[in-house]
């Protein structure tokens, strides 16, 4: 079992649809998660971090994070094709040896927006 | 402002042949880090890097060698090209081992036949 588990889609919806796109993990000492957005022949970008549990808003996205559950999603309102691409979700925990926050990352979750 | 440039952006290799992946970043990032990217497997990190002269293994390693000279360069050296190396590399980096935002480069896609 990895150690983050998100499932690859493709997660297809109409341009206004609230999309939902979650992770689970196993490892509780995971303290800061994040969620990235990848267009299709480019490198990630990172969209939104959480500081352990709660909610983050930023615009039309909307990060959540539910430790006792060791489960994540990120939420988008009114969706546009200008989303569609893949969405990794990441999680770090400190290590002891150089104090290094090493993100282990999700498959990723293919979105596909269409008008 | 370039941030994380990578060279080449494709490449086709012999299997046996050896050959290095560019990565150089304008930010003065003190982390920097390979990941290879894989239909089904997400991002795999190979080896990182905390500082000049500092570099360590991450989850796939084996046939990759990396060494950091410089703030601004991490390369990647495959030694004797495998079609299993056939991927998509990403370089990445981040101000310091305690920051979250990683900056990724465009990519490099390598196929070894």
């Amino acid at each position: 079992q990895k150690e983050v588990e998100q499932d690859p889609g493709p997660l297809s919806v109409p341009e206004g649809a609230i999309v939902s796109l979650n992770c689970t993990y196993s490892n509780s000492a995971f303290q800061y998660f994040m969620w990235y957005r990848q267009y299709s022949r480019k490198g990630p970008e990172l969209l939104m971090y959480t500081y352990s549990s709660g909610n983050k808003e930023d615009g039309r996205f909307t990060a959540q994070v539910d430790k006792s559950s060791k489960y994540i999603s990120l939420f988008i309102r009114d969706s546009q094709p200008s989303d569609s691409a893949t969405y990794l979700c990441a999680m770090s925990v400190s290590l002891l040896r150089g104090g290094s926050y090493i993100p282990t990352f999700g498959r990723g979750t293919s979105l596909i927006v269409h008008p | 402002n370039a941030g994380v440039t990578q060279t080449p952006k494709f490449q086709v290799l012999k299997t046996g042949q050896s050959m290095t992946l560019q990565c150089a970043q304008d930010m003065n990032h003190e982390y920097m880090s390979w990941y290879r990217q894989d239909p089904g497997m997400g991002l795999r990190l190979i080896h990182y890097s905390v500082g000049a002269g500092i570099t360590d293994q991450g989850e796939v390693p084996n046939g990759y060698n990396v060494s950091r000279s410089t703030t601004e360069d991490f390369p990647l050296r495959l030694l004797s090209a495998a079609p299993s190396q056939t991927s998509v590399y990403f370089c990445a980096s981040k101000t310091d081992s305690s920051g979250n935002t990683i900056y990724f480069g465009e990519g490099s896609w390598l196929t070894v036949v």
